[in-house]
């Protein structure tokens, strides 16, 4: 079965510094898809960053972004600047082969403190 | 903008209730899943669909089924309700084909209480 893996059920960062949530996963392929999705107090989940694995370039959306290392199968995702809307559930995730399903990891806390 | 809809943002049944949780998109996506969440586990697959009238057993089937009449529609059952199945319930659509790259779209979750 594919796994993702989570290693830090809780991280907590600093308002204003800089968090690393860390993903590791396992593929046999070689064109992929990963995400990284938020998950606040709100429950509402909600895709943060997606990167294709195809792609060498690190994917960025505005405070967030990735580190990539494919030969590694590490996914890790960036907060830059944190804020408090930024405390809630982080959870990796990869598509399946046929692209149609995920699989999740574990997920992370992340705490922010004023 | 796309949506995933839960009938109930939260739901106290009883003990031995049969309990139908609803779950409707308007992406025209192919396929459907359940979720239970709980702290600690994760997100666990329940079921999942890849088509009307389709179902497949996810990680955690027992003590509930499925129904996909209609493509929007995936309704989640309890047949007779039980005290650990107490959690929220979450579920999701993603698109089949090129589109599938876009990942999930969640609803915003059920809170089942079972007392």
């Amino acid at each position: 079965a594919q796994t993702v893996t989570q290693s830090q059920p809780e991280m907590s960062v600093q308002e204003a510094e800089t968090v690393t949530l860390s993903c590791t996963y396992d593929t046999s392929e070689s064109d992929y898809y990963l995400f990284w999705y938020k998950q606040p107090p709100s429950r509402q989940m909600i895709l943060v960053i997606r990167q294709e694995a195809y792609k060498q370039q690190n994917a960025t959306e505005n405070r967030f972004s990735v580190n990539f290392q494919k030969a590694a199968k590490s996914f890790s995702l960036k907060i830059s600047d944190s804020q408090l809307g930024d405390a809630a559930m982080y959870f990796c995730a990869r598509n399946n082969n046929a692209g149609n399903m995920l699989t999740f990891g574990g997920g992370t806390r992340l705490m922010v403190k004023p | 903008d796309v949506k995933v809809t839960q009938s109930s943002r939260y739901l106290v049944k009883r003990t031995g209730e049969k309990v139908f949780l609803e779950c409707v998109q308007d992406m025209d996506h192919e396929n459907m899943f359940w979720y239970r969440q709980d702290p600690g586990l994760g997100l666990r697959l329940i079921y999942f669909s890849y088509d009307v009238k389709m179902k497949e057993k996810g990680d955690i089937p027992e003590g509930y089924s499925v129904s996909r009449e209609k493509k929007e529609r995936f309704s989640l059952i309890l047949e007779s309700a039980s005290t650990n199945q107490t959690s929220m319930y979450l579920c999701a659509s993603i698109a089949s084909g090129p589109h599938g790259q876009y990942g999930y779209t969640f609803g915003s979750g059920t809170r089942l209480t079972v007392v």
